[in-house]
């Protein structure tokens, strides 16, 4: 079994202010982890994934998330954040072949 | 040009119809989805199809049933709409069923039930 738990289900941020998105995760197996981006009226689009190797994955629009086993977290982050990055983020995390479980998503409004 | 596109975009329907969505995806792709995201926004997947094989069914009512006619195109469709059938449904795809693989998404189709 697998699960995703994202901690904050809402983070308002100021313009240029760093942000952090948490993401727990549980799995039983071997674990691939993502984070998905959701803007309004939008699919989804893959912002960032970790397979294996170095646990800092860096991602599109600036945005890393950090890979820590011992504490089975995956939390995104970016240091400086802009109006456009308000939108919907899903954690998701892939053990089983072809099956994802997304978190219930973190609503980041970025307030100028 | 679009990579997963699904039609329509929007559909008001009257409790009781049977409804129908279309998905095809472009990308080459052996696996595609549907999820259902509600109101809240969680996102819950309902089917998987892989090579035109079912390989994921979650406990959604059998008023549900997919349809594959091959591995580019997936559709849902819906019979006896219910309220609580609205919400928005997205089409998706991945290269196959390795779990490593990026899902991409369709625009979705909002759908809302009267």
């Amino acid at each position: 079994a697998q699960s995703v738990t994202q901690l904050d289900s809402q983070v308002p941020v100021f313009e240029e202010a760093p942000v952090e998105l948490r993401c727990n995760y549980s799995s039983s197996v071997s674990v691939y982890l993502f984070w998905y981006v959701q803007y309004p009226n939008q699919g989804l689009q893959l912002l960032l994934k970790y397979l294996s190797g170095s646990t800092l994955v860096k991602g599109i629009n600036g945005f890393e998330a950090e890979f820590n086993k011992s504490q089975t977290s995956f939390h995104l982050r970016k240091p400086s954040v802009h109006i456009s990055d308000t939108a919907e983020y899903f954690c998701a995390v892939n053990g089983n072949a072809g099956k994802s479980t997304f978190g219930d998503g973190t609503t980041l409004t970025v307030k100028p | 040009d679009t990579a997963v596109s699904q039609t329509p975009k929007y559909l008001v329907t009257q409790m009781g119809n049977d409804k129908s969505i279309k998905c095809e995806q472009n990308l080459g792709h052996d696996t595609m989805y549907w999820y259902k995201q509600d109101s809240k926004k969680f996102l819950k997947i309902m089917f998987s199809y892989n090579n035109k094989e079912l390989i994921i069914n979650e406990t959604v009512p059998n008023r549900f049933s997919p349809k594959s006619p091959d591995k580019a195109h997936l559709n849902l469709h819906i019979n006896s709409l219910e309220l609580g059938d609205s919400a928005v449904y997205f089409c998706a795809s991945s290269r196959d069923r390795d779990s490593g693989n990026t899902i991409y998404f369709g625009e979705g189709s909002w759908l809302t039930v009267v």
